[in-house]
């Protein structure tokens, strides 16, 4: 069964700080990982997408890498802004069921 | 805008009511997805449609109701709901349930509360 953990589950850190959000998953044999934004109350907004046979993208300040043999990935925020402050969540697509299995989240602020 | 769209954002009901959530989508995407999310917990995929037909239903109660009928529309029809149904209500979209070179597309959700 594919689990997915995110460290740290909340993190607070001064504007201007660049900042590493982690993800870990138990099975390796992913179709793609995905990189998600919450702000509170609302709904997911897709930030990354990362394909198995990739070792990272980069969109603006975010980047993300994915390590498939050691089942991690890594969203790296340059430059941290308050507005970047939200939950951001990491989800993978197995094989097999062809699900998107979450974790639950780094709770992100950013203090001006 | 996502391109995924869900009526009413937020809603209060009895447990005796009878009430539906709506999900639009205009992406082109054929398959169509029920998350909820609790507070504390991972989100839960519920049901899985691809083509309007449903390829999932991940063991969810039967006061819980999806409807298909079409790629661009999804409903989840709930009666008889207990207090610990109250959650986000998320749906979601992608090109289809096995098509990997693209992710997903969520809705902003329902909030739900049982009362």
């Amino acid at each position: 069964k594919q689990e997915v953990t995110q460290i740290p589950a909340a993190l607070s850190v001064p504007e201007g700080e660049n900042l590493v959000l982690n993800c870990s998953f138990t099975d390796s044999a992913i179709y793609n990982l995905q990189w998600f934004r919450q702000d509170p109350g609302k709904g997911l907004t897709s930030l990354l997408l990362i394909q198995s046979s990739q070792r990272e993208q980069t969109s603006g300040r975010l980047n993300a890498s994915l390590d498939k043999s050691s089942g991690r990935s890594t969203l790296y925020i340059a430059a941290s802004q308050p507005g970047d402050s939200a939950t951001y969540l990491c989800a993978v697509k197995k094989g097999g069921a062809q699900k998107l299995v979450f974790g639950q989240g780094t709770r992100l602020t950013i203090n001006p | 805008e996502t391109g995924v769209t869900q009526t009413p954002r937020h809603l209060v009901m009895g447990m005796t009511n009878k009430k539906s959530l709506k999900c639009e989508q205009h992406l082109g995407h054929n398959a169509m997805y029920w998350y909820k999310q609790s507070a504390k917990k991972p989100l839960e995929l519920m049901f899985v449609y691809n083509f309007k037909e449903q390829t999932e239903n991940n063991s969810v109660p039967s006061r819980f109701s999806p409807e298909c009928p079409n790629s661009s529309h999804l409903f989840l029809h709930l009666h008889t709901l207990q207090p610990e149904d109250s959650a986000l209500y998320l749906c979601a979209s992608s090109r289809d349930r096995w098509e990997s070179n693209y992710g997903y597309t969520f809705g902003s959700g329902t909030r739900l509360t049982v009362v």
